[in-house]
């Protein structure tokens, strides 16, 4: 089977750095994505790491190391717009979420 | 830019009842899934669907659900008889596949399905 976990939530102040965990346990491993759902809204791509190292795009980063089973995505330069939550998800043909990681943004 | 789309957006039906929940996938996708977030919680994959028939399932997706691709362009979920708890909003997405398991899935906006 397959298991994702990450923090519940997360609070952070605007222009801080905040960084959410994800440890996963799978069969089938292709690399680890992420994902950004605003309440009441649908999943949004952010990333993916289909190779240990770190990717960056934009204030948006995220982190795999495969020996670890662990990745993180790093969110830098806080803005209030960023609250939401963040799923990590490993994606196949039956793409299995974790749980997600409620992040608010305070001013 | 192209996007997935679903209808309804909100659907209220009676315990027992069938609904089917329609969705759209970008044109050129090939790979079709359905998803279920009851409120508060994560996104569970229910069903991945390609070259009209079912890929992958998970143990959600029971005799009660079904999914068909009844033209080239939608994408349908069928609750058979819907339980109060099948309440949730549902997603489709859609990927085009470029050779591997990574690829970017896109949503749509959801359907939220209420059982009275």
């Amino acid at each position: 089977g397959q298991s994702l976990e990450q923090p519940s939530e997360v609070t952070a102040v605007e222009g801080a750095i905040v960084q959410i965990n994800c440890t996963y346990q799978t069969s089938g491993f292709y690399g680890l994505s992420w994902y950004q759902q605003h309440d009441g809204g649908a999943p949004t791509f952010l990333s993916y790491n289909g190779l240990d190292g770190l990717e960056e795009t934009g204030r948006f980063s995220s982190f795999l190391s495969r020996s670890d089973s662990y990745g993180y995505l790093l969110l830098q330069e806080l803005q209030m717009k960023d609250s939401a939550s963040y799923f990590c998800a490993v994606p196949s043909r039956d793409m299995r979420f974790g749980a997600g990681t409620r992040l608010t943004v305070k001013p | 830019e192209p996007e997935v789309t679903q209808t309804p957006s909100h659907q209220v039906t009676q315990m027992g009842q069938e609904v089917i929940l329609r969705c759209v996938p970008i044109s050129n996708h090939l790979y079709f899934y359905w998803y279920r977030q009851i409120l508060g919680q994560k996104v569970e994959f229910l069903v991945s669907f390609y070259n009209n028939e079912i890929s992958e399932k998970s143990e959600i997706f029971d005799d009660q659900f079904s999914v068909e691709r009844p033209d080239g362009s939608n994408f349908t979920l069928k609750i058979r008889s819907t339980k109060l708890e099948d309440s949730a909003m549902y997603f489709c997405a859609s990927t085009y596949p470029s050779g591997g398991s990574t690829d970017t899935q896109y949503f749509g906006p959801g359907t939220r399905l209420t059982v009275l």
